[in-house]
Formats: structure tokens, sequence, C-alpha cells
């Protein structure tokens, strides 16, 4: 079965300390990898994707990710957290075939204390 | 360029009950799914719809159900109401082909509780 397992569930970390939160997939021919951000009372908004090409992707707010193929991983990570990061964050895959079906992880909560 | 829309944002029903949410995509996009939020089970996948045909099912009862108009508005429909229903229901549009290429937007979701 397709699966997407985020190990943290939380992970407190202080203000302009570096965070990684990390994401497995179930291994597939061909997938596309995904991280979404919710804030309290909000729908979910893209961070940024792995589609093709370079494995290392960056969001405009100083998120990247690494997509590996031989671990099937997708860690997000960031060098410097601000307060304003605290939010969920979702690890999602889209398996070819599944049409827009987007598998998600369990999220995993960033809060960043002062 | 106006959002994905729901409406209501908040319904409280009882059990036995049914109820109708309501998604409203960005203009233009063809397609809309719906997934399920709860604490327990996370982020589920429901249905999506293009062109007023139900392209993709997840795993649910027939209790739920779903559809969508001419002007790719979708509704969704769960009966008889169990306090397990009880979640956050989310819509996302996209243009509609099935490519990862065509990014996901997600709305603000319909918060259901079941009493």
């Amino acid at each position: 079965a397709q699966s997407v397992t985020q190990l943290d569930s939380q992970v407190p970390v202080f203000e302009e300390a570096p965070v990684e939160l990390r994401c497995n997939y179930s291994s597939s021919v061909s997938v596309y990898l995904f991280w979404y951000v919710q804030y309290p009372n909000q729908g979910l908004q893209l961070l940024l994707k792995y589609l093709s090409g370079s494995t290392l992707v960056e969001s405009i707010n100083g998120f990247e990710a690494e997509f590996n193929k031989s671990q099937t991983s997708f860690h997000l990570r960031k060098p410097s957290v601000h307060i304003s990061d605290t939010a969920e964050y979702f690890c999602a895959v889209r398996y070819t075939g599944g049409g827009n079906k987007l598998t998600f992880g369990t999220g995993t909560q960033l809060k960043v204390e002062l | 360029k106006a959002g994905v829309t729901q409406t209501p944002r908040y319904l409280i029903k009882t059990r036995g009950q049914q109820v109708t949410l309501s998604c409203s995509p960005i203009s233009g996009h063809r397609s809309v799914s719906w997934y399920q939020q709860t604490p327990g089970q996370g982020l589920q996948f429901l249905f999506e719809y293009f062109s007023e045909t139900q392209r993709n099912k997840g795993n649910f009862p027939g209790r739920f159900s779903g559809r969508q108009f001419s002007n790719s508005r979708s509704e969704m429909n769960v009966s008889t109401l169990e306090l397990g229903d009880s979640a956050l229901y989310l819509c996302a549009s996209s243009l509609g082909q099935a490519s990862a290429y065509n990014e996901q937007f997600f709305g603000p979701g319909t918060r259901l509780t079941v009493l």
C-alpha cells in the first residue's frame, strides 16, 4: 500500500536554530513529492514540490527539501527558523496513475520558541 | 483571483442526520478533490471530480458521496452521520489534468461536529 511516514509528530526548536522535518514514502516507480504547511484554522498551503530535475528544491521563505530516491525520503530543512514558522507541516506524495490524489503523512507540528 | 471557497465554515449536526458541504473552485479549475482531516487518521482522500465525473475514490463507506456541477462547483454529502465523521473537510482545486505540474489549491475547510 502507498504510504507516507512522518516519524516526528512534534518538533520543538528555538528561534534561529536549524530544523529538519523527516518524511519517508513507500517506494514506487515514479512519484511527485510535496510539502504543505497548515496554520491554525486554515487550509493547506503548498510550501515546495519535487517533480523532476534537481533533487534539491527550495521555497521562497528559506525552506528546502532534498529528494533521495535510494532512501525514499524527502526531508524538509531550514537553517534558521522564525517564530512565524510555527505551524503543522505535511509531507505528501502523488503516485503516477492516481490522478490528482495526494497521500499525506500524519503531519509534524513545528513549534518555534523564543 | 479568488481562492477556493467552502461553505459553510462550521457546522454542527447530530448523529443520524445528513449534511451537504459545498466547494467552489478557483475560476477556470475543473478538478475538485475532497479530503477528510481528523486528529486520529490525519488527511485522507475522499474523492476527486473532473468535468462532472468522479475520477478517483478513496476508501470511505458509501455514506460519503459527492458530485460536481457543470460550473465545476462541487458538493459532498454525508448521510446517517456518526460521531466519527467529526472532522475538517478540505476541498482542493486544480486545472484538471492529472499532472503533478498542476498545483492543487486548498480551501479553508468546513469543520463538521457531530453530536
